[in-house]
């Protein structure tokens, strides 16, 4: 069992470019969410997915966009990256009471 | 709004034991309890709902004052494998979108 599978693992871009991180769960979870963690910031939300074909923003949403493609995916997006962008993403899935995380997406904006 | 972890940081030997403190100025439906490694993703810990009561993981407990809208965990007889970072997540209904304190990284040295 994959858990929560998250690509890439790393990604350098420059300042005003694209990207779209991937996640995708094979547990048939529900809710999904997209985190942020910077040093001394702790963990912050993003978005999240309460369900299929529901989103809605966390804490930090301002960049970003998502997409919950189907049950299994749940994508972020960054239109026009910039350096404040630079993080480490972590995607999570969620049964019951527990959240599932993927290993983390290192983005770095330059 | 993020919870409020107390204190940043703890060093201790091994047996030893600890309090992490988190509390939030929202009434709490929920508070959770993860630990991170160096390098990893978060881990679920255990969680704490409204009414609910105390519980307890191996040497690993916490507490949940709805009152005050504090949570503390109480690590007894700390071991080796305890260090890390600890984040309490709080919740302020049954959706689970949560919110994390800044975390407290915590050492125990032989």
């Amino acid at each position: 069992n994959a858990g929560v599978t998250q690509t890439p693992k790393f990604q350098v871009l420059k300042t005003g470019q694209s990207m779209t991180l991937q996640c995708a769960q094979d547990m048939n979870h529900n809710s999904m969410y997209w985190y942020r963690q910077d040093p001394g910031m702790g963990l912050r939300l993003i978005y999240y997915s309460a369900s299929e074909g529901t989103t809605d923003k966390g804490e930090v949403p301002n960049g970003y966009n998502v997409s919950r493609l189907n049950k299994r995916e749940f994508s972020l997006r960054l239109e026009s990256a910039a350096p404040s962008q630079t993080s480490v993403y972590f995607c999570a899935s969620r049964l019951q009471e527990k959240l599932f995380f993927g290993s983390g997406t290192q983005l770095s904006v330059l | 709004q993020q919870p409020v972890q107390s204190p940043q940081a703890v060093i201790l030997r091994e047996g030893e034991d600890a309090v992490i403190n988190c509390s939030s100025s929202k009434a709490l439906y929920s508070v959770h309890w993860y630990r991170q490694k160096h390098g990893e993703a978060p881990v679920f810990l255990m969680i704490l709902l409204k009414g609910g009561e105390q519980k307890g993981h191996e040497k690993i407990s916490a507490s949940f004052n709805e009152k005050k809208q504090q949570s503390s965990l109480y690590l007894t007889a700390s071991q080796l494998s305890y260090s890390g970072t600890y984040f309490c997540g709080t919740g302020r209904n049954s959706g689970y979108a949560l919110n994390f304190g800044k975390g407290t990284s915590l050492l125990v040295t032989p």
